[in-house]
């Protein structure tokens, strides 16, 4: 069965520094999200991305986050100049429509931990 | 605003059933989902119900829906050892998003 695939499964970095986290969603899929579940907390909403570009986010998704699908495959998310409290870990996901209409298959996930 | 509630803990026997619940706010979702989360894994599609739909059945997996409640249960049949995870209500939210619940954590005892 396709699934959703994310690298690394955990990452490290210094507070301030950046990082890029990746997707590789289903391929047939056109609708691609990200999640983040800090722990101990519900699984929050970061971005949609439809046709190359972002559909909806959250408020959460503030000017230091940012999403890009760079070829036919890869999904990625950045996150500029780290902080403590984005250490969580991050879910990605697609569909083939939005969630209204088909249901969202999600990958393993990203720990990221910021020291 | 959207929002999803469940209970967060259930401890049941090995071969009982097991009974999930939740409620939810956002009754225009077309659909309702069920995740399971087993530790240090991500988050799989267990199953989910067509908001038109009161009852889904699928091997050991029961969902009821009753939407005038805004009512949405998982029950797990002869639940078993494998079945320990942590399972998540989920429903469509006005942003195309999932509007997750807490999550509940499922102990099956032998």
């Amino acid at each position: 069965e396709p699934e959703v695939t994310q690298t690394p499964s955990h990452q490290v970095t210094q507070m301030g520094q950046e990082v890029i986290l990746r997707c590789v969603p289903i391929s047939n899929h056109l609708y691609f999200y990200w999640y983040r579940q800090i722990l101990g907390q519900k699984v929050e909403f970061l971005v949609s991305f439809y046709n190359n570009e972002i559909s909806e986010k959250s408020e959460i998704f503030d000017d230091q986050f940012s999403v890009e699908r760079p070829d036919g495959s890869n999904f990625t998310l950045k996150i500029r100049s780290t902080k403590l409290e984005d250490s969580a870990m991050y879910f990605c996901a697609s569909s083939d429509g939005g969630a209204r209409n088909q249901p969202q298959h999600f990958g393993d996930g990203t720990r990221l931990s910021i020291l | 605003g959207e929002d999803v509630e469940q209970s967060l803990f259930l401890s049941v026997r090995e071969g009982d059933s097991s009974v999930i619940n939740c409620t939810y706010t956002d009754s225009s979702s077309t659909y309702l989902y069920w995740y399971k989360q087993e530790p240090g894994a991500g988050l799989q599609l267990l199953t989910y119900i067509f908001s038109n739909m009161d009852m889904k059945q699928d091997q050991r997996l029961t969902v009821l829906l009753n939407k005038k409640d805004k009512h949405l249960s998982l029950r797990i049949a002869d639940t078993q050892t494998g079945d320990s995870a942590i399972y998540f209500c989920a429903s469509g939210g006005s942003q195309g998003n999932l509007i997750f619940g807490k999550g509940t954590k499922l102990s099956v005892k032998p």
